[in-house]
């Protein structure tokens, strides 16, 4: 089975470009993340959605943050304008249905950010 | 200013040493933590998971101990092997919370 699939791997853009980062989670899973890695601050959570629904975004650092997830087979994570502090690797993740507090999440690779 | 980031803690070991790396954990009501290992370039992936109602779990040449009156996890890595070098994080759920927190992270490098 296909794991959870990002895209792009790799962007470089200029500061004050729009980006846009896509994943697609494992097909029949429930809940997605977007994370953001940095040294600084390791994994962060930035927003989760259960069943298509934004449940928690409390971690998204500014406004110039969005996601969105139209289907259960896709989700984007936007930063409009970008700035060079929002260099980092974000990764989507998700996870099935289990009963309660319980179960693994699945990573996709992860989509490098480089803003100059 | 510049701003520096922080290292990760290291554990460096020799090819067929046994590796044990340390996780603290922060809040005394989570009661499912899981170990993920991160390898360059990839995402995190699962390794094992504990419940708090259990002190030890065994899988393929790893083992967490949990030990929650200090609130302290640990991985035991059997034989390990260059393939095992990665960053490796504890993750925490709050009880009543499928969400899980990760730690920080440590690296670690096996030698030939």
């Amino acid at each position: 089975d296909a794991g959870v699939i990002q895209s792009p791997r790799h962007e470089v853009t200029e500061m004050g470009q729009e980006v846009t980062l896509r994943c697609k989670p494992i097909s029949g899973h429930n809940s997605l993340f977007w994370y953001r890695q940095t040294m600084m601050r390791g994994l962060e959570l930035l927003i989760y959605f259960n069943n298509n629904v934004p449940i928690d975004d409390s971690g998204m650092p500014e406004d110039r943050f969005s996601a969105k997830m139209p289907n259960a087979s896709f989700s984007t994570l936007k930063i409009q304008p970008s700035e060079p502090r929002d260099s980092a690797v974000y990764f989507c993740a998700s996870k099935g249905v289990a009963g309660g507090n319980t179960g693994e999440l699945f990573f996709g690779e992860g989509s490098r950010l480089t803003v100059l | 200013g510049e701003s520096v980031g922080l290292h990760l803690p290291t554990l460096s070991v020799q090819e067929g040493d046994n590796s044990i790396i340390n996780c603290a954990y922060s809040n005394s009501a989570s009661d499912y933590f899981i170990w993920y290992k991160q390898e360059s370039g990839k995402g995190p992936q699962f390794i094992i998971d504990i419940r708090s109602n259990m002190d030890k779990r065994q899988g393929q040449r790893v083992t967490v101990l949990l030990n929650k009156t200090v609130k302290h996890l640990s991985l035991q890595i059997a034989a390990t092997q260059p393939g095992d070098s990665a960053v490796y994080f504890c993750a925490e759920n709050p009880g009543g919370s499928y969400i899980p927190t990760f730690g920080r992270g440590t690296s670690l490098i096996v030698h030939p």
